[in-house]
């Protein structure tokens, strides 16, 4: 089974700000790999998928890079409906297909 | 515009059973592989279960195998979650999720229901 593990926990950044959001796979997923956004009570949203492609209608300040094991999700200038908690996911070696922890990005 | 609603989720006691479904509107169901994932009170996401089009091939996290079965009727588009022998550990939101090929031929989650939640508890 392939672990995502995710740093940090919990980021704190001002909004207008940029944020980083990393991802690391226990052994290399090529570029088959996803980010999700979740706000409360809502379910999760696809954001990015290959690593690096936004999916239908996300903002252009939202980028995903990395293949291998590393990865990472960067939101330029935050908006405050970016608060919210991310997963990055998975799906080259399944099954299972597996998630990250999550990163809950917070106001500063 | 692409729906997914979930239903049948509830209260049971450790070692009932449940049945989950998924109604799915606004796209060529028969089409797509489709998913489980849930997510247990305040942590975060697991996948369940996988179906693939013409339900031939199904996959299970190992925790569930033996115990869940996954299922669908494309003449209702509609899928399915049977839940035997339920664990408290098995209490969570149970998210309906459509598959999305890419350009290597492999899978991500493209679409997401609103969830529905299970309860076991006595």
């Amino acid at each position: 089974e392939i672990v995502m593990t995710q740093s940090p926990a919990t980021l704190s950044v001002s909004p207008g700000e940029r944020a980083t959001l990393s991802c690391r796979a226990s052994q290399s997923v090529s570029s088959n790999l996803a980010w999700y956004q979740q706000k409360p009570g809502q379910a999760p949203r696809l954001l990015i998928y290959g690593a690096s492609t936004r999916a239908t209608g996300i903002p252009a300040r939202f980028s995903g890079g990395g293949s291998g094991t590393e990865f990472t999700l960067t939101i330029t200038s935050l908006q405050s409906e970016d608060f919210a908690v991310y997963y990055c996911q998975q799906y080259n070696n399944w099954p299972p297909r597996t998630f990250g922890q999550g990163t809950k990005l917070e106001i500063k | 515009e692409v729906q997914l609603v979930e239903s049948g989720g509830g209260l049971v006691q450790p070692g009932g059973s449940l049945r989950l479904s998924c109604a799915a509107s606004g796209f060529t169901f028969s089409s797509y592989w489709m998913s489980w994932v849930r997510q247990a009170p305040g942590k975060g996401l697991e996948w369940v279960a996988s179906i693939k089009q013409d339900g031939s091939e199904k996959y299970y996290v190992d925790s569930v195998k033996g115990r869940f079965t996954i299922s669908r009727d494309n003449a209702e588009n509609s899928l399915y979650l049977q839940m035997n022998s339920l664990r408290a550990e098995d209490t969570a939101v149970y998210y309906c999720a459509r598959d999305r090929i890419d350009a290597t031929g492999l899978y991500y989650f493209d679409q997401w229901g609103q969830g529905s939640l299970v309860t076991v508890s006595s």
